[in-house]
């Protein structure tokens, strides 16, 4: 049992480059988020999904894209990266909403934008 | 939207010493997670505690809701609990955890 597993763990990207980071969790979670953190900061929310094929705006979306085509599975995607989105990105599901339910957290993916 | 703050930012205690974190929150909630992000960055959940007291070995936490407020009790500290500590609620709706800022602490040899 992985729990909440992501993917890469380092990226270092150029302006305007794109790329995914893959998200998995082996809970049968519905929900999924992705989160991310900036220094001296807690955590804020990018998007979140309550079921697979749903995705919603979390806190801070601008410049991100997500997709949930699986249940298991939450894409968060940078079309054109920007040096402000350099952060470290952390996924995390729950088994429903938050009120009642703990959220269990993924190693992070730290990404730098030049 | 409700807000989160911890006590102190930071803390410095030399091994074997005692603490205790607070965390208070600006409206009712119905859980509160307290998390611990080790030096490597590694979140890791210590406990999910919407009222009263859990223990999980040195380390014991308490809410009161009423009083809208939790504290994490770290005895006999070991190098290991370095890190930054936080606490988060849900939002309003459910649907993401609202941190705090972190209690950062060293624990020194």
């Amino acid at each position: 049992n992985a729990g909440v597993t992501q993917t890469p763990k380092f990226r270092v990207l150029k302006t305007g480059q794109s790329m995914t980071l893959l998200c998995a969790q082996d809970m049968n979670h519905e929900y999924m988020y992705w989160y991310r953190q900036d220094p001296g900061m807690g955590l804020r929310l990018i998007h979140y999904s309550v079921g697979e094929g749903t995705t919603a705006k979390g806190e801070v979306p601008d410049g991100y894209n997500v997709s949930r085509l699986k249940k298991q599975n939450f894409l968060l995607g940078l079309e054109s990266a920007a040096p402000s989105q350099t952060s470290v990105y952390f996924c995390a599901s729950s088994a429903d909403r938050g009120f009642y339910n703990e959220q269990f957290f993924g190693p992070g993916t730290r990404l730098t934008v030049l | 939207g409700i807000q989160v703050e911890q006590s102190p930012p930071d803390l410095i205690l030399q091994e074997g010493a005692n603490s205790t974190l607070r965390c208070n929150f600006s409206d009712s909630v119905n859980n509160l997670q307290w998390f611990h992000q080790n030096p490597w960055g590694q979140l890791i959940n210590l406990f999910y505690i919407p009222s009263g007291t859990k223990q999980n070995g040195r380390l014991s936490a308490t809410t009161v809701a009423t009083e809208r407020y939790s504290l994490l009790y770290i005895s006999s500290s070991q190098t290991t609990d370095s890190g930054v500590y936080f606490c988060a609620v849900p939002n309003q709706a459910g649907t993401a955890l609202i941190f705090g800022k972190g209690t950062t602490l060293s624990v020194s040899s």
